[in-house]
């Protein structure tokens, strides 16, 4: 298993360009995370999925949309990069157990990202 | 609205030294809380998920414990070696399983 991926490694983006960040896992996890990692705020919640098709709002979701349209992939797309958004972005997923509760998480190498 | 600190935020050791690293959370209503070592420019790499059931978890030399009474978790390493230098993040759930809150880390260097 290739565990958790993500692309691109390195991306650096202008002011008001759009673009997406990949996740893809292949370990079947129903649940999967995005999240960011700032110096000194540690890493926060932007966005979450439960499923295919259900996604939810995290700590920091301005600015950032996703999608689950399959099991394996959970895309983030920033609209309009702004210099704030400059950070490093994971992306994790786990299993859900049969009580319903998330379990551990497993997360991919990251991507990133400079806002000029 | 769950809250997770570290302490200390660096440490320094000599090789061989053991040594507890703290977690400590406001909300103790926690299905798990799970413990991660991040080397420099690097992603997050899971050690040791501890099920609010349990007290204990043991990976080797590192062995975490949980008491959500005082909402406190450990992170104890054994024999620390040159190649444990790394942060370490502990992350408990936010009114949710799938919702982590991650401390800010300590930055562990143990030297040779």
């Amino acid at each position: 298993n290739a565990g958790v991926t993500q692309t691109p490694k390195f991306q650096v983006l202008k002011t008001g360009q759009s673009m997406t960040l990949q996740c893809a896992q292949d370990m079947n996890h129903e649940y999967m995370s995005w999240y960011r990692q700032d110096p000194g705020m540690g890493l926060r919640l932007i966005h979450y999925s439960v499923g295919a098709g259900i996604t939810d709002q995290g700590e920091v979701p301005n600015g950032y949309n996703v999608s689950r349209s399959t099991t394996e992939d959970f895309p983030l797309r920033l609209l309009s990069a702004a210099p704030s958004q400059t950070s490093v972005y994971f992306c994790a997923s786990s299993y859900r157990t049969t009580s319903g509760v998330g379990n551990e998480q497993f997360f991919g190498p990251g991507t990133r990202l400079t806002v000029l | 609205k769950q809250e997770v600190t570290q302490i200390p935020a660096a440490l320094s050791v000599p090789e061989g030294e053991n040594l507890v690293l703290n977690c400590s959370f406001t909300d103790s209503a926690i299905y798990n809380l799970q413990w991660f070592r991040q080397d420099p420019g690097k992603g997050l790499t899971s050690l040791l998920l501890i099920q609010s059931s349990q007290r204990e978890q043991t990976s080797g030399r590192l062995n975490a414990s949980l008491d959500k009474s005082s909402g406190r978790s450990t992170l104890y390493i054994a024999a620390s070696q040159p190649g444990d230098s790394a942060t370490y993040l502990c992350a408990a759930p936010n009114t949710g399983f799938q919702k982590l809150v991650f401390g800010t880390g300590t930055r562990l260097l143990v030297s040779p």
